[in-house]
C-alpha cells in the first residue's frame, strides 16, 4: 500500500530564505507526482506536476525534483515571501491505470516579514 | 471559465441524519473525484467518475456513502445515517481527458453533532 510522508510537518522562516520541503513515498511504481498549495479554508491549487520519466519541473521561484528509485521528491522555494504562507501537499498517482491521488499530510509553512 | 464549485460551503447536521453534498465540475471535464480531508491530514480518495459511471469507488468507507453523476457533469455525494466521525472537509476535483492535473473545489465542511 502506497504511503506518502512529508517532512517537516511545520516550518516557520523569515522572509527571503530559500526553503526545501520533503516528500517520500513507499512504492516507486508511480505515474506522476504533484505538489499542491492549500490556503486555509480553500481548495487545493496545483503547483507542479512531474511525470515519472522526468527529474524536475520549475515554475517561477518553485522547483520540484523527483527521484523515483529512492522514493523522494523535494520542493524548493527560492526567496520566500509572506504570500507563500500556506500548507504544501505532495501527492502521487500510481502507475497501472489507477486514477486516484495519494496525499501526504502536508507541510504548514509560515513566512514572516 | 469558472472553476470547480461545491455547495454548500458548510453543513451542520445531527447524528443519524442524511446529507447531500454537491459538486459542479469545470465544464467539459469528464473525470470527477471526491476526497475527504480530516483536520491536519491530506485528502483521502473516496470515488472517481469517468463520465456517468463510477470507475473506482474503493475509497468509500462503508455503505452509508454513495455518489452519483447521472448526466456526466454535476455529482452528488450522499451520506446516510451520519456519524460524528464523518465530520471533515469533502473536496471535489475534476480533470479533462487531456491532462493529469486535477482541479479542486473549495470543499464542503461537514460537521456532525
Amino acid at each position: 500500500k502506497q504511503e506518502v510522508t512529508q517532512i517537516p510537518a511545520a516550518l516557520s522562516v523569515p522572509e527571503g530564505e530559500n526553503l526545501v520541503l520533503n516528500c517520500s513515498f513507499t512504492d516507486s511504481a508511480i505515474y506522476n507526482l504533484q505538489w499542491f498549495r492549500q490556503d486555509p479554508g480553500k481548495g487545493l491549487t496545483s503547483l507542479l506536476l512531474i511525470q515519472s520519466s522526468q527529474r524536475e519541473q520549475t515554475s517561477g521561484r518553485l522547483n520540484a525534483s523527483l527521484d523515483k528509485s529512492s522514493g523522494r521528491s523535494t520542493l524548493y522555494i527560492a526567496a520566500s515571501q509572506p504570500g507563500d504562507s500556506a500548507t504544501y501537499l505532495c501527492a502521487v498517482k500510481a502507475s497501472g491505470g489507477y486514477n486516484k491521488l495519494i496525499f501526504g499530510a502536508g507541510t504548514r509553512l509560515a513566512v514572516h516579514p | 471559465g469558472a472553476g470547480v464549485s461545491q455547495t454548500p460551503s458548510n453543513k451542520v447536521t445531527e447524528k443519524g441524519k442524511y446529507v447531500e453534498l454537491r459538486c459542479d465540475p469545470i465544464s467539459g471535464h469528464t473525470a470527477l473525484y471526491w476526497y475527504r480531508q480530516s483536520l491536519g491530514q491530506g485528502p483521502e480518495f473516496l470515488i472517481y467518475f469517468q463520465g456517468t459511471g463510477a470507475a473506482d469507488d474503493s475509497g468509500l468507507p462503508n455503505d452509508r456513502f454513495f455518489a452519483v453523476r447521472p448526466e456526466g457533469s454535476v455529482s452528488t455525494l450522499k451520506i446516510q445515517r451520519t456519524e460524528r466521525g464523518d465530520s471533515a472537509v469533502y473536496l471535489c476535483a475534476s480533470r479533462s481527458g487531456s491532462t493529469d492535473t486535477q482541479y479542486f473545489g473549495p470543499g464542503t465542511r461537514l460537521t456532525v453533532l
